[in-house]
């Protein structure tokens, strides 16, 4: 079965620091990698996607993402971070068969000003 | 953001009474999930529907029923709640075709305590 590590349960980065959040999965065919931002209250918003082509995604509010086969990692970056950012992160990995999708548990942003 | 609403946002109940959540979406997708949400574990899928009268088990399904009666309404029912499914509950959608078809757009959520 699908399964997504998420090693980091709390990182504190400074304003204007870069950031990176990494995401380890296991699959046995060719995964659909997500990430996904969650504010405190809110529901889970859509940060980026990963299906298929280049391995460097772009996704909204400035983050990337590097699918990377052969360490089956998806970690998230960006370049420099803004108060803003302070939420937690979700990786998932899902397949073809829409009840397939498994969640990491979650990496918690604190951004010091 | 995608069309989806949840209702009640907050619910407090009681061992052993009956709960239903309520999710609803403008979008006319196909796919319906729900899903839990605790800490440690990230959300995990309890049903999903595949259309109307169609649905399935998820990971962790046990006192839950789910029922779809239109394409737009998706129904979540503890039939007796217990303390254990304290938790926030999240309705996701996904499309039928496409890219989208894997790629799932989630509700405000619904805090649940069950006392």
């Amino acid at each position: 079965a699908q399964s997504v590590t998420q090693p980091d349960i709390h990182i504190t980065v400074s304003e204007g620091a870069s950031l990176e959040l990494r995401c380890n999965y296991s699959y046995g065919a060719t995964p659909y990698l997500f990430w996904y931002v969650q504010s405190p209250g809110q529901g889970l918003q859509l940060l980026l996607k990963y299906f298929s082509g280049d391995t460097l995604v772009q996704g909204i509010k400035g983050f990337e993402a590097e699918f990377k086969r052969s360490q089956s990692s998806f970690n998230l970056r960006k370049p420099s971070v803004h108060w803003s950012d302070a939420a937690e992160y979700f990786c998932a990995v899902g397949g073809s068969n829409n009840n397939d999708m498994r969640f990491g548990a979650g990496t918690r942003l604190t951004v010091k000003p | 953001d995608a069309g989806i609403t949840q209702s009640p946002r907050h619910k407090v109940t009681e061992t052993g009474t009956p709960v239903t959540l309520r999710c609803h979406q403008t979008e006319n997708h196909r796919y319906m999930y729900w899903y839990r949400q605790d800490p440690g574990h990230g959300l995990r899928l309890i049903h999903y529907s595949y259309g109307v009268k169609d649905t399935d088990k998820g990971e962790v399904s046990d006192g839950y029923s789910v029922s779809r009666s239109k394409t737009e309404d998706f129904l979540l029912t503890l039939e007796s709640a217990t303390s254990s499914q304290t938790s926030v509950y999240f309705c996701a959608i996904s499309a039928s075709t496409g890219e989208d078809r894997e790629t799932q757009y989630f509700g405000p959520g619904t805090r649940l305590l069950v006392l």
